[in-house]
C-alpha cells in the first residue's frame, strides 16, 4: 500500500492549458501540503491545509488553486499553465511527530 | 523567519569512509531539525529529526546528526559510507508550529 500516491506521474501540456494533479494519503495524517521541485531541485513550499481547512498559502499565483475534499485528499488545480510551472510537484502528509511523508512526485512539463 | 542552509552543492567520499553533510540553521524559537533523502525520480524520505533532548540523533540506513546550538548547525554523519547512500540530502527547518522550509540540497557522491 502506497502511504501517499499522487496521479498522474507525469503531465506534458501546452502552454495556456488547465491540468490537476490528484493526492491521497492512507496514513490518517490530518496536515498536507504541496511543495514545488524546480530544476535545479530547489523545494518551495507551495500550500499546506490542516484537515481541510487552508493554513499556509506562500504567495503562489492564484492560477494554483488547491482542493481538499477531505482530509485525506489534497487536490491541486492549475489554470492557464506557463512555461515557468514546468517542475515537479510533491504532495505530503505530516505525521503528529513533525515527520513528512512525500509522495512520488508528478513532473509537469508545460510546451 | 527560519532559514537553512547548506553550504555544499556537492560532496564525495570514497566507500567506506566516514561522511558529513553539512547544515546551518535560522529561527526565532526552539528549533525542529530534519533530514531527508531523495533518491532519482522519488520523493524524499525521512531519514531523522531533532526537536529536543541528546545532540546526538540517530536515523535510518546508520545516519547519525549531531545538534550544535552555539553554532546554530545539525551536520548529517555516517562512520562509513556505501555507494548506495549516494543521492540528493535536504536538511530542513521548522519553528514551533510554522511551516517546514527546505535548504537547497546536497548531492552526496559516494565513490566506489
Amino acid at each position: 500500500d502506497t502511504a501517499v500516491s499522487q496521479t498522474p506521474k507525469y503531465l506534458v501540456t501546452q502552454m495556456g492549458n488547465d491540468k490537476s494533479i490528484k493526492c491521497e494519503q492512507n496514513l490518517g495524517h490530518d496536515t498536507m501540503y504541496w511543495y514545488k521541485q524546480d530544476s535545479k531541485k530547489f523545494l518551495k513550499i507551495m500550500f499546506s491545509y490542516n484537515n481541510k481547512e487552508l493554513i499556509i498559502n506562500e504567495t503562489v499565483p492564484n492560477r494554483f488553486s488547491p482542493k481538499s475534499p477531505d482530509k485525506a485528499h489534497l487536490n491541486l488545480h492549475i489554470n492557464s499553465l506557463e512555461l515557468g510551472d514546468s517542475a515537479v510537484y510533491f504532495c505530503a502528509s505530516e505525521s503528529v511527530l513533525g515527520e513528512l511523508f512525500f509522495g512520488e512526485g508528478s513532473r509537469l512539463t508545460v510546451l | 523567519a527560519q532559514s537553512v542552509a547548506q553550504p555544499e552543492d556537492q560532496v564525495n567520499v570514497a566507500e567506506g569512509n566516514p561522511l558529513t553533510v553539512k547544515c546551518t540553521y535560522s529561527v526565532s524559537g526552539n528549533p525542529y531539525l530534519f533530514w531527508y533523502v531523495q533518491y532519482p525520480n522519488r520523493g524524499l524520505q525521512f531519514l531523522l529529526k531533532y526537536i529536543t533532548g541528546d545532540n546526538l540523533v540517530k536515523g535510518s540506513y546508520g545516519f547519525e546528526a549531531e545538534f550544535n546550538k552555539s553554532q546554530t548547525s545539525f551536520h548529517l554523519k555516517k562512520p562509513s559510507a556505501l555507494v548506495s547512500d549516494s543521492a540528493l540530502y535536504f536538511c530542513a527547518v521548522r519553528d514551533g508550529r510554522d511551516k517546514i522550509i527546505f535548504g537547497k540540497g546536497t548531492r552526496l557522491h559516494i565513490l566506489p
